[in-house]
């Protein structure tokens, strides 16, 4: 069993909808990080974040640490959000990241 | 700042031909790492070093070495190469005093015939 997994697996939707990505963790973790990778393989950093809930633009995260669970949200989505998401969970002050398998989004015009 | 730079981009060897991936970053960042990506898995950790003289295997280290003589530079050798090490490769960099958010190089997609 993964201890980071992501839902759903696969997402596709029209643009202009609410996007909601799930990431829920079986271990104890002190910050998650969310990242996008597109089509053109480059990973990026969206948020990090060990509490509470983080916007940027069009995208917010929430963590909710007792009950391990974060979630991506895209507001007002647009073919360009199209890519795959991923989460990784932080242990402790462990320089390790445990990550999540990703969730390929694509939004269609 | 170019970040975290990888080279080559791609690269084809044949069964047991060796090769080095380059991986550079110029943000003083202590902390440096390996993955490999395969289709419908997530990102693996190969190995990583948490500072200059300092390296550790990850989850999937068979069949590599690792380096860290500078805090800028952390190659990659594939020792002998196998079909079953085909993948795209991604170089990272991380500093505490940045939270540990995750640089990545832009990839390097290897293949082994």
């Amino acid at each position: 069993k993964n201890e980071v997994e992501q839902s759903p697996q696969n997402l596709t939707a029209q643009e202009g909808e609410f996007i909601t990505i799930n990431c829920s963790y079986s271990v104890g973790i002190s910050a998650l990080h969310w990242l996008q990778q597109h089509p053109g393989g480059g990973i990026v950093s969206l948020f990090m974040l060990s509490s509470g809930k983080k916007k940027h633009g069009r995208l917010i995260a929430t963590i909710n640490i007792q009950e391990k669970h974060s979630s991506l949200h895209i507001t007002a989505s647009h073919p360009r959000d199209s890519a795959v998401y991923i989460c990784a969970g932080r242990e402790g002050s462990n320089y390790q990241l445990i990550w999540g398998a990703g969730t390929k989004l694509i939004i269609k015009p | 700042n170019a970040g975290v730079t990888q080279t080559p981009k791609f690269q084809v060897l044949k069964t047991g031909q060796s090769m080095t991936l380059q991986c550079a970053q110029d943000m003083n960042h202590e902390y440096m790492s390996w993955y490999r990506q395969d289709p419908g898995m997530g990102l693996r950790l190969i190995h990583y070093s948490v500072g200059a003289g300092i390296t550790d295997q990850g989850e999937v280290p068979n069949g590599y070495n690792v380096s860290r003589s500078t805090t800028e530079d952390f190659p990659l050798r594939l020792l002998s190469a196998a079909p079953s090490q085909t993948s795209v490769y991604f170089c990272a960099s991380s500093s505490p005093g940045h939270l540990y958010e995750q640089y990545f190089g832009p990839g390097t997609r290897l293949t082994v015939t």
